[in-house]
């Protein structure tokens, strides 16, 4: 069972189109959650760390939010430069420090 | 701005062979990782690396690998008798603090194992 579940997989947007993606996430305590943006055959960009439900961080047209099951990356009036794969990650209690539990993804196209 | 970085980008092996890949993390960190991710899969976590030793490791982290710190800049990951399932990009990252700290990531080098 997968610890950190993203969704939707894909997501086709017109630029100025907002939306939202999910991460779900079994842990048996959240250190942290983690949110990254990954361009093709590039290494995972940081972005925003989480650490308690009701937690919420901007940067620019990105948003992010948590809930104890859940967080949401809110993206405002997306432009083109923001197509990549959004990647959500935990650090678990029960499990190593500093190992990091990754979703799939959710690859994020946003057309002009 | 610092920066995590690779060498080399591309790294094509025969399987059995044994490869090195590098990194130099960013300067003041002192927590190091590798993690892999083949092609359309998740990133995963290989290893994490604090005061010359490694701290945890993942089960994918079997006796064909190593990791090394060999000089003050320097983090590499060897891979004795490569197979080909090793074949998959390899980033390395790091941080200044260990656990609920951002881990900040190099481009990574992509091994293929023929």
């Amino acid at each position: 069972e997968d610890q950190v579940t993203q969704s939707p997989e894909a997501l086709r947007l017109q630029e100025g189109e907002s939306s939202s993606l999910n991460c779900s996430y079994t842990v048996s305590g959240l250190r942290g959650l983690f949110w990254y943006r990954q361009d093709p055959g590039k290494g995972p960009e940081f972005l925003f760390t989480l650490y308690s439900a009701g937690e919420e961080k901007e940067k620019e047209r990105l948003k992010a939010t948590l809930t104890k099951k859940e967080s949401f990356l809110h993206i405002t009036a997306p432009k083109p430069e923001d197509s990549a794969t959004y990647l959500c990650a935990v650090e678990d209690y029960g499990g190593s420090q500093g190992n990091l539990i990754f979703g799939k993804g959710t690859k994020l196209s946003v057309k002009p | 701005e610092p920066e995590v970085t690779q060498t080399p980008s591309h790294q094509v092996t025969q399987m059995g062979q044994e490869v090195i890949l590098r990194c130099v993390p960013i300067s003041n960190h002192l927590y190091f990782y590798w993690y892999r991710q083949i092609l359309g899969q998740k990133v995963e976590f290989l290893v994490s690396f604090y005061n010359n030793e490694i701290s945890e490791k993942s089960e994918i982290f079997d006796d064909q690998f190593s990791v090394e710190r060999p000089d003050g800049s320097n983090f590499t990951l060897k891979i004795r008798s490569t197979k080909l399932e090793d074949s998959a990009m390899y980033f390395c990252a790091s941080s200044s603090v260990a656990g609920v700290y951002e881990q900040y990531f190099g481009p990574g080098t992509r091994l293929t194992v023929t």
